[in-house]
């Protein structure tokens, strides 16, 4: 049975702190795993990860997979209050185009 | 990316009655799922949407409960039938893959059964 495991739940930071979130995988016919942010409702597209080794940046926001360790890693760098949310990992295998999601980091920011 | 309209984003529902949701895309997309995000809990998959058939159902849903409706690329609806206070979730509408795989979600429809 495929299953996305995060890791922490969740987390209490100070603005200014960096922060690493942990997501690992065992999905059958693997083929990328993707993060969201979700503040209310929706989820948003944060990265998509498919190629091992290979680091996606967004601002203070980056990623990077291991495809061998079956693991992948969200850093955010300098937190501020408004990276308070829930982090989501999600692992989308090449049997389907649904996605299989972990419970979720929920990430809290405190001045 | 593409643009996912929800109706309605709220809703307070009595129950034994039924609400449909409405997921409306502004480009025509191959594939559309139906996620539930139950109160402290991430998402699962209800179903995925086929345009022209029948929706193919997770375990543990069924079409009785969440008849789902696609009849063209852009639009879908979800309908939770004979509600009780367990079907109280964020009900999510999602799209992909776009270019690159991604999958995007819509804004998400919050039900409350009372």
């Amino acid at each position: 049975e495929d299953k996305v495991v995060q890791s922490p739940l969740s987390l209490v930071v100070h603005e200014g702190d960096t922060v690493t979130l942990n997501c690992s995988y065992e999905v059958t016919n693997f083929r990328s795993l993707l993060w969201y942010k979700q503040e209310k409702k929706a989820p948003t597209f944060l990265f998509m990860l498919t190629s091992s080794g290979i680091e996606k940046k967004s601002g203070r926001l980056s990623s990077i997979l291991d495809k061998k360790e079956l693991f992948s890693i969200l850093n955010i760098t300098a937190t501020q209050t408004g990276d308070s949310a829930i982090y989501l990992c999600a692992a989308h295998s090449n049997s389907g185009y649904a996605l299989n999601f972990g419970k979720g980091t929920s990430l809290l920011v405190t001045p | 990316s593409a643009v996912i309209s929800q109706k309605p984003s709220r809703d307070i529902c009595q129950r034994g009655t039924s609400l449909t949701i409405q997921c409306q895309v502004d480009s025509q997309v191959t594939m559309m799922f139906w996620y539930r995000q139950q109160p402290g809990q991430s998402l699962t998959l209800i179903a995925t949407a086929n345009q022209g058939s029948e929706a193919t159902y997770e375990s543990g849903f069924v079409i009785d409960k969440f008849p789902i409706s696609r009849p063209n690329l852009t639009f879908s609806t979800l309908t939770v039938s004979n509600l009780s206070p367990e079907d109280s979730s964020i009900y999510l509408c999602s799209v992909g893959p776009e270019a690159g795989n991604t999958i995007y979600f819509g804004e998400g429809s919050w039900l409350t059964v009372v």
